[in-house]
């Protein structure tokens, strides 16, 4: 039972726009929310993060929306860059040690 | 720069082999987690620890053993490899009050 989802297991999107990724989630206890990228053959890389308590949080290009009650967040880059490529992996925390990953989305951004 | 080292990139190891996977962080990090990443589901939790000699199973703990003697040193150890324990492995830290985690680069490992 995946309590984090990424339902687009890759995304390719033109240079200079806007990508945008989705992630769905089923515990309402979830607090915290986080996005990581990873490019092959490195671990992933904290990328941006949102508490449940705000509804948007803005880091330069990247900028992560959060609908509690669609059970739904979303990241945007924008303008995307060839090196925004990636996989990106949507987590979610609630309270505790545990971060719960979903399964990932492979960006392809074409020059 | 902070970081996360794993001890191999990659290993190829037997079926029924013990296998050792040292991870090592230089951030005085009191939490430490190992992950495997696998196509089509993300990375799973296989073990954490939040203090020295302390450990807490994950989501996916079978087969899979942990050992934190020191605060900057975490293994995780498989008792008797199988092919079903090839993956990539993670190991990932961060501090006690929370935050993003950091990782290490991953270690492949192969179970022939």
């Amino acid at each position: 039972d995946q309590q984090v989802k990424q339902n687009s297991p890759s995304l390719s999107v033109q240079e200079g726009r806007i990508s945008i990724l989705n992630c769905d989630y089923t515990n309402s206890m979830f607090d915290y929310f986080l996005w990581y990228k990873k490019y092959p053959a490195e671990g992933p890389t904290f990328l941006i993060s949102i508490s449940s308590i705000k509804d948007k949080n803005e880091d330069g290009r990247f900028t992560v929306f959060l609908n509690k009650s669609a059970k739904h967040l979303s990241l945007h880059i924008v303008p995307s860059q060839p090196g925004d490529s990636a996989v990106y992996f949507c987590a979610a925390k609630a309270g505790g040690f545990k971060t719960i990953f979903g399964a990932g989305t492979r960006l392809f951004v074409k020059a | 720069d902070v970081k996360v080292t794993q001890s191999s990139r990659y290993l190829v190891k037997r079926t029924g082999e013990k296998v050792f996977l040292e991870c090592v962080q230089d951030m005085d990090h009191e939490n430490m987690f190992w992950y495997r990443q696998d196509p089509g589901l993300g990375l799973r939790l296989i073990y954490f620890s939040y203090d020295v000699k302390m450990k807490e199973k994950g989501d996916i703990p079978e087969g899979y053993s942990v050992s934190r003697e020191k605060k900057e040193r975490f293994s995780l150890i498989l008792e008797s490899a199988s092919t079903n324990q090839t993956s990539m492995y993670l190991c990932a830290s961060n501090p006690s009050q929370g935050g993003g985690y950091t990782f290490g680069s991953g270690t492949r490992l192969t179970v022939v």
